[in-house]
């Protein structure tokens, strides 16, 4: 199946500074990638849907200047966190869809774990 | 908007058979899909549904009625290692976006 690789799989980052994570398509292009925030024990919540070369769309209750998400090309996507608080700290994964055809099945990066201290 | 619902939390034994239903209220459906997590792991697909009916891979299957909105899946001869959590996904947007459910937490005991 296709790969997609998420960088950093975990970082710890100091409350007030900036994260950036980043999510490759390794064998594949993708015109949309999609993030997720998942808290401990709970389910995968979107975030914001990225489309290549052009502007993210962000869920209802996402702040869009706080998580910064660019889609420079087709097989990498990142997210910044910025000016990170310790409510920040979650499991970020990304997720992405090839441009061939009706794809049914969404790939997902390995994830990242963010501690906001 | 879309909510889906799933049970919290389910227990069984190894080799048993287990479901585990998935109800759900959304509109522009186009699919629902299951994935699997493992705690501190990312959500691996299993199966994917987009007309009624059974899909069977493996040991794993899974149902749909549309005109329900409702599904499961289905594990056979359950394993120490299908102890995850399980969530269900409605595809929306032509198939683009996923909505998780609340996923079920699968314990399997000897």
């Amino acid at each position: 199946g296709a790969v997609v690789s998420q960088h950093p799989s975990w970082v710890i980052c100091k409350s007030g500074t900036s994260v950036k994570i980043e999510c490759r398509s390794l064998d594949f292009q993708a015109t949309t990638m999609f993030w997720y925030r998942q808290f401990p024990k709970q389910s995968l919540m979107l975030m914001a849907t990225s489309n290549e070369g052009s502007k993210a769309t962000y869920e209802q209750g996402v702040e869009k200047d706080k998580f910064l998400i660019n889609h420079a090309s087709l097989t990498l996507s990142t997210l910044t966190v910025t000016s990170a608080h310790p409510e920040d700290s979650s499991f970020y994964i990304c997720s992405a869809r090839s441009v061939r055809g009706q794809d049914t099945e969404a790939f997902f990066g390995q994830g990242t774990r963010l501690t906001v201290v | 908007g879309q909510s889906l619902e799933q049970p919290s939390e389910v227990t069984a034994v190894e080799g048993a058979i287990v479901q585990i239903n998935c109800t759900y209220q959304t509109s522009g459906f186009y699919g629902l899909s299951w994935y699997q997590q493992h705690d501190g792991g990312a959500p691996t697909f299993l199966s994917y549904n987009a007309l009624d009916g059974l899909e069977e891979t493996g040991r794993f299957s899974s149902f749909l009625s549309r005109s329900d909105s409702y599904g499961y899946l289905l594990l056979q001869e359950l394993q120490m290692k299908d102890s995850a959590s399980y969530f269900c996904a409605v595809a929306t947007g032509g198939g683009n976006k996923l909505t998780f459910g609340t996923g079920t937490q699968l314990k399997v005991e000897l």
